[in-house]
């Protein structure tokens, strides 16, 4: 299994312009969630995602729209970008939507100028 | 919401040396897990451990659910437990995998 994948690694962005940051897992896994991490500031939740057609909003969810049309992937779209929005950005899964371990992708840095 | 705090913020050990890196959280929870995130950004899971006690090596891991904080011990420690270790909790009354996170501490273990 490649587990959870991101791309891009990288990404430099004009205030302004969208783009979709891709997420995938190969685990079969239910639940699925996009986090931002800031110095200092650990990780925060933006969206989630319990299943297939079923999303909901996290800590932070202004400036980002998702959806999940399969259970593999969970796209997260910048809709205009904004130099708040540089940052590191996780893609995480869990099988079911009980407590269970939560595996994290390798990140996308995202710079806004 | 629920607040989680981590302490010590920052630890520098000799290797061999050993650690206790505690996570207190204000609410009760039904979700706490600890993570590792390496020097290269990568985020590892190390244990999932709402209440008790568990062990993976040279690391083991208590939460006091009762009593709201968790402790990750680490002995012997090596140059590359180096990084930033974080406590995430999930509470009752919302999606259980909503993880709210702390904000770290970041070991450095020198040769």
């Amino acid at each position: 299994n490649a587990g959870v994948t991101q791309t891009p690694k990288f990404q430099v962005l004009k205030t302004g312009q969208s783009m979709t940051l891709q997420c995938a897992q190969d685990m079969n896994h239910e639940y699925m969630s996009w986090y931002r991490q800031d110095p200092g500031m650990g990780l925060r939740l933006i969206h989630y995602s319990v299943g297939a057609g079923i999303t909901d909003q996290g800590e932070v969810p202004n400036g980002y729209n998702v959806s999940r049309s399969t259970t593999e992937d969970f796209p997260l779209r910048l809709l205009s970008a904004a130099p708040s929005q540089t940052s590191v950005y996780f893609c995480a899964s869990t099988a079911g939507t009980g407590g269970r371990e939560q595996y994290f992708g390798p990140g996308t840095r995202l710079t806004v100028t | 919401g629920i607040q989680v705090e981590q302490s010590p913020p920052d630890l520098i050990l000799q290797e061999g040396a050993n650690s206790t890196l505690r996570c207190n959280f204000s609410d009760s929870v039904n979700n706490l897990q600890w993570f590792h995130q390496n020097p290269w950004g990568q985020l590892i899971n190390l244990f999932y451990i709402p209440s008790g006690t568990k062990q993976n090596g040279r690391l083991s891991a208590t939460t006091v659910a009762t009593e709201r904080y968790s402790l990750l011990y680490i002995s012997s420690s090596q140059t590359t437990d180096s990084g930033v270790y974080f406590c995430a909790v999930g509470t009752y009354g919302g999606a259980t995998n909503k993880l709210i996170f702390g904000t770290g501490t970041l070991l450095a273990v020198q040769p």
